[in-house]
């Protein structure tokens, strides 16, 4: 079956730091790029950071740059996010999505807490 | 950065058609994306690359883009088509090139 599973997520303090995950299956994992999306409570989506499908190219929202860090393991079929310095506003669910322009695979999301 | 426009809600009744816009300065040279999105699901793609559908949308979901606006359309409404729609696009000008729209809310009288 083709998809996409994050884990990770939890609660940490404002300062924090955490790492999630995003194991990808049933299909050529190392042929696509990836972006994570978030999502917080009650509000829209916010597109964060895209990787290619080498790793050679990498963007990221202004809103996380600087603190967080995306990078994936081809070898591993999977591809992470590295959060630092976490703030109350980094408050969301969290979701990997396969595709450059358009998205056509998500995972059901992780959710991210931060609060003392 | 670049931004995108939605009506926070559309409403209208069941076999009607809804038409749900996303304004950007000249976003008919951008490929626009649809998704929806139900209360505690991820979100599902359901029109890319202004006017194309995924494998499994119904033929009642359309997309067109000229101009300033991009337009979701969907005909003979259903009860489960009340949901979220984000439209978004990839700005490869810029080096934050992720943008979405505010979402619009699809309520089905």
């Amino acid at each position: 079956e083709v998809q996409l599973v994050e884990s990770g997520g939890g609660l940490v303090q404002p300062g924090g730091s955490l790492r999630l995950s995003c194991a990808a299956s049933g299909f050529t994992f190392s042929s696509y790029e990836m972006n994570w999306v978030r999502q917080a409570p009650g509000k829209g989506l916010e597109w964060v950071s895209y990787i290619s499908s080498s790793g050679s190219t990498i963007y990221y929202a202004d809103s996380v740059k600087g603190r967080f860090t995306i990078s994936r393991d081809n070898a591993k079929n999977s591809l992470y996010l590295q959060m630092n310095s976490l703030r109350a506003e980094d408050t969301a669910v969290y979701y990997c999505a396969r595709g450059y322009s358009g998205y056509e695979l998500w995972g059901q999301g992780t959710l991210v807490t931060v609060s003392s | 950065s670049y931004v995108l426009t939605q009506p926070p809600s559309v409403s209208v009744a069941p076999g009607q058609t809804a038409r749900i816009t996303c304004g950007g300065n000249n976003i008919g040279s951008k490929s626009v994306h649809w998704y929806q999105q139900k209360p505690g699901q991820a979100p599902v793609l359901v029109v890319y690359d202004d006017s194309d559908r995924p494998s499994g949308i119904p033929e009642r979901f359309s997309g067109s883009n000229s101009g300033n606006t991009a337009t979701l359309t969907i005909s003979r409404v259903e009860a489960g088509d009340e949901a979220d729609y984000y439209c978004q696009v990839w700005d490869s000008s810029s080096d934050h090139p992720g943008v979405f729209g505010g979402g619009t809310k699809l309520t089905v009288l």
